[in-house]
């Protein structure tokens, strides 16, 4: 079985500037979550897509926003960056409904804005 | 709400030592309690977790936690350290997640182990 897989690994953007990260689940999961990883810290839960909704939100502000496609594959989409947004960003699956959050990673997309 | 407390945030043991990696947790529903392990510039890769059955939980690469209800703990360890377990290690607590709702995953900040040949 596939694992989960993200892209980019690495980008660079400038303060106000939009990025968009893509993630593909891991098969037979249908349900995404992402994470934002700051450095030196455990990773932040930002939101998670069930059904291609939004169905748990962590304290992240709306200019975070995400997609479910049809396939289970997933967008992160940040508006207006800023430097603090710099980060290690870690895309989850899991197949729902399931008793315990047992999540797979991916590798993760490292974000620098400067 | 829930949180997690990661006593130190560097251990060092010599190689073949015993490892001991602190992890208490706060919540208000029965939680589910996890260990994940991150290498250098790679995600997160999970180590093992307790779902209310057996107390004592082994994991892969022969590491197990013991979930204490009245310590509020779920402490990790291996027997014998070896060169390969250097790297950042995470303790998480969640509630249940049937599809009505999430609130994710709560980390603790981190343990980094450091093995001493």
């Amino acid at each position: 079985e596939t694992g989960v897989t993200q892209s980019p690994t690495h980008l660079i953007k400038t303060r106000g500037q939009q990025v968009t990260l893509r993630c593909s689940s891991q098969s037979g999961h249908n349900t995404v979550s992402w994470y934002q990883q700051a450095l030196g810290q455990g990773p932040q839960f930002i939101f998670q897509y069930y059904r291609e909704e939004e169905n748990g939100r962590g304290n992240f502000p709306p200019r975070f926003s995400g997609l479910q496609f049809p396939n289970y594959s997933s967008e992160l989409n940040v508006n207006a960056l800023e430097l603090d947004d710099s980060a290690l960003y870690l895309c989850a699956s899991k197949q729902l409904p399931s008793g315990a959050n047992v999540l797979t990673f991916g590798a993760g997309s490292r974000l620098t804005v400067l | 709400a829930q949180s997690v407390t990661q006593l130190g945030s560097h251990v060092s043991v010599s190689e073949g030592a015993l490892v001991l990696l602190r992890c208490n947790y706060s919540s208000s529903v029965p939680p589910y309690l996890f260990w994940y392990v991150q290498y250098p510039n790679q995600g997160l890769q999970l180590l093992l977790k307790y779902t209310s059955a057996a107390t004592l939980v082994k994991g892969i690469n022969g590491f197990e936690a013991e979930f204490k209800k009245s310590e509020t703990s779920f402490h990790l360890t291996k027997p014998s350290a070896h060169m390969s377990d250097a790297a950042e290690y995470f303790c998480a607590v969640s509630g249940l997640d049937s599809g009505g709702g999430a609130d994710g995953l709560t980390f603790g900040k981190g343990t980094h182990l450091i093995i001493q040949p």
